[in-house]
């Protein structure tokens, strides 16, 4: 069965300070999703991948970069957190083929 | 900007009613993807349709696609306590960029 794992479920960071969120996926899918989802608004797009070595910018890049150093494995990186990136993100995992997305179960972080 | 929209924020219905959720979408799509999202879990897909389809069924599910009108309906029938979840449509293009909709609250109430 498709699996995509995130870890940490739950993260508490300071104002200021770096965090890396982390997304592992069983599923052999080249593209790698990685979307942020605020109360009263729907998963948006923050960076995905093609595949090894591949990042792309969604439509809210700023503040955070992706790494992609292998098929399995796509991290989001906030170099300097702020209060304005507590949220709740979601990595996802696609076949590129149908765009069949499969989503981890969420990392809900929270930046003092 | 969003390429794909739902067009009811909130829906409410009581079990056993019928409700359908309506999305608009703004680009060429190659096919069009529902969603349901559950309290504290990821979204997970319900139907793929495809450009070239105009109705697809999924046990109490039915999504139809109108390709000349941009827009696509989600329909669901003999409704249960289970079906509430958030519901959003994605749309699939040319590129690898996959952006969904808001997404619409659907409430069975008992």
């Amino acid at each position: 069965e498709a699996a995509v794992t995130q870890s940490p479920r739950n993260k508490v960071a300071v104002t200021g300070g770096k965090v890396t969120l982390s997304c592992n996926q069983t599923n052999n899918h080249n593209n790698m999703y990685w979307y942020r989802q605020d109360t009263g608004h729907g998963l948006r797009l923050i960076h995905y991948s093609y595949g090894a070595g591949s990042t792309e910018k969604g439509d809210i890049p700023d503040g955070y970069k992706a790494s992609r150093p292998s098929q399995e494995n796509f991290s989001l990186i906030l170099e300097l957190a702020t209060p304005s990136q507590t949220s709740v993100y979601f990595c996802a995992s696609g076949d590129g083929v149908q765009n069949t997305l499969y989503f981890g179960a969420g990392t809900r972080l929270s930046v003092l | 900007s969003q390429l794909a929209e739902e067009n009811s924020w909130a829906l409410s219905v009581h079990e056993g009613e019928s409700v359908t959720v309506n999305c608009s979408y703004k680009t060429s799509i190659t096919a069009l993807q529902w969603y349901r999202q559950k309290s504290g879990k990821g979204p997970a897909q319900l139907i793929l349709i495809r450009s070239n389809e105009r109705e697809k069924r999924n046990g109490r599910l039915r999504a139809t696609l109108d390709t000349s009108s941009q827009s696509s309906s989600l329909s669901i029938t003999a409704t249960r306590c289970e079906d509430t979840a958030v519901y959003f449509c994605l749309n699939n293009t040319n590129t690898g960029k996959l952006t969904f909709g808001d997404g619409t609250v659907l409430t069975v109430k008992p």
